[in-house]
């Protein structure tokens, strides 16, 4: 079965530590994985998807199919990192596409 | 463009009371996914439709979970009779269809069963 792996409930570190969020798939299919995060009062919104390989506030992530991994990535957290972030796999079945999340890490950037 | 908008945003009720959530989708997007957030299970997919047609229900906990589009630009979840173990943030989101695109979700209702 499909599975999102997100190993850390909670995350503390502080601000201008590098910061790593972990996620593991399970999926016998060739994955396309996205991070959301959830700042405090705010919506759930997308951070960044695998396949556009780009930065967003100056998070990255790499797919690693050999450690079936999706670990997010930041050099220097902000205090404004501050969120609970998902990792999302998505299932596709023809034309028909649905997520499946991980359970989620609370990040906190301490000052 | 107001986003998902979904109501109400805070709900509370009795146990064995129904409950329904509405949610109205972003305009021109034809998929509609409603989930549940908890502490313990964290983001569940309960059903997803794409236009307006339920493509997979699997999520939907039990028969006491009904959810409807009737049109593209309404759906309703709805919970009877509730549980406290229904208690949680239900979550509306859209896309279009088509391809995995970002889903945009709504603010949430945050139910409280007691």
């Amino acid at each position: 079965a499909q599975r999102v792996t997100q190993p850390e409930k909670l995350l503390s570190v502080f601000k201008g530590a590098p910061v790593e969020l972990k996620c593991n798939y399970s999926y016998s299919g060739s994955p396309e994985l996205f991070w959301y995060v959830q700042y405090s009062r705010q919506r759930l919104q997308l951070l960044l998807r695998h396949i556009s390989r780009e930065s967003i506030k100056g998070f990255t992530a790499d797919l690693n199919k050999g450690e079936t991994s999706f670990h997010l990535k930041k050099p220097f957290a902000q205090e404004e990192d501050s969120a609970m972030y998902y990792c999302a796999l998505v299932l596709s079945g023809g034309s028909n596409y649905k997520l499946t999340f991980g359970k989620g890490t609370l990040l906190t950037v301490n000052p | 463009d107001a986003g998902v908008i979904q109501s109400p945003r805070h709900e509370v009720t009795e146990m064995g009371q129904e409950v329904t959530l509405r949610c109205k989708p972003i305009s021109g997007h034809n998929s509609l996914f409603w989930y549940r957030q908890t502490m313990m299970r964290g983001l569940e997919l309960l059903i997803y439709f794409n236009n307006n047609v339920p493509i997979d229900d699997s999520g939907m906990p039990e028969d006491r979970f009904s959810a409807k589009m009737p049109n593209a630009s309404f759906s309703t979840l709805k919970i009877q009779p509730s549980e406290p173990r229904d208690s949680a943030v239900y979550f509306c989101a859209s896309s279009p269809s088509g391809g995995p695109y970002e889903q945009y979700f709504g603010p949430g209702t945050r139910l409280t069963v007691t």
